[in-house]
């Protein structure tokens, strides 16, 4: 009864390589968000998708491509990955994107090294 | 700018003792704030917001308007309190922006 899921848990890859991270939720929320936490544990926002239409698209390189199939998924694919790009990738999830109470349920995360 | 300041990037105090863990914002609007905790080995999850007034797991945390502020206070803590906390500020949309963390560690 995973609230959101991420997969995978681990990822381990070379740099230049392309890799995609998978996210579900079963909440029936409206909206998706990808997160980025770097190795100094700062949390920082990278997408954000309503009813399968992003809303919000921070500073992030052109190779990360985000994709939403439907309102129960959010993938993150990237591109020539780089050194850089290791970090925790946390995705989430909420209600939708208006409501004052709305609380945004996070993934467990998925923990990327590129080597 | 929105921005969410957590001075402190560790706290560590023995088990009863009084807990302050600081947050401080900057926004033009009218801010709603959260606390989210990260226990060792889970995942980050909603601790308490402002507009609720609340009080979870015995924190509680005001919005100080004046002073750009919004601390999460606990007056006797627990080794269970041990965890990464972070502040947040929504600034429309959902959109949350995150302070740094801070890390608090209760010693027995």
């Amino acid at each position: 009864d995973t609230a959101v899921s991420q997969t995978p848990k681990y990822l381990v890859t070379q740099m230049g390589n392309d890799k995609s991270i998978k996210c579900e939720q079963n909440l029936g929320h409206d909206t998706m968000y990808w997160y980025k936490q770097d190795s100094k544990k700062f949390l920082k926002i990278m997408f954000s998708y309503n009813n399968k239409e992003l809303i919000i698209n921070e500073t992030v390189p052109n190779r990360f491509s985000p994709k939403s199939p439907d309102k129960a998924h959010l993938n993150l694919h990237i591109n020539s990955l780089e050194l850089g790009d290791s970090a925790v990738y946390f995705c989430a999830s909420s209600q939708d994107v208006s409501g004052l109470y709305n609380e945004q349920f996070f993934g467990p995360g998925t923990r990327l090294t590129v080597l | 700018a929105q921005r969410v300041t957590q001075p402190e990037k560790l706290l560590s105090v023995f088990k009863g003792a009084p807990v302050e863990l600081k947050c401080n914002y900057s926004y033009s609007g009218s801010p709603e704030l959260f606390w989210y905790v990260q226990y060792s080995r889970q995942r980050l999850q909603l601790l308490l917001r402002h507009i609720s007034r609340e009080s979870i797991k015995g924190f509680t945390a005001d919005l100080n308007k004046g002073e750009t502020s919004f601390h999460l206070k606990k007056p006797f803590a627990q080794e269970e309190d041990s965890a990464m906390y972070y502040c947040a500020l929504k600034t429309g949309f959902q959109k949350l922006v995150f302070g740094t963390g801070t890390r608090l560690l209760v010693s027995p």
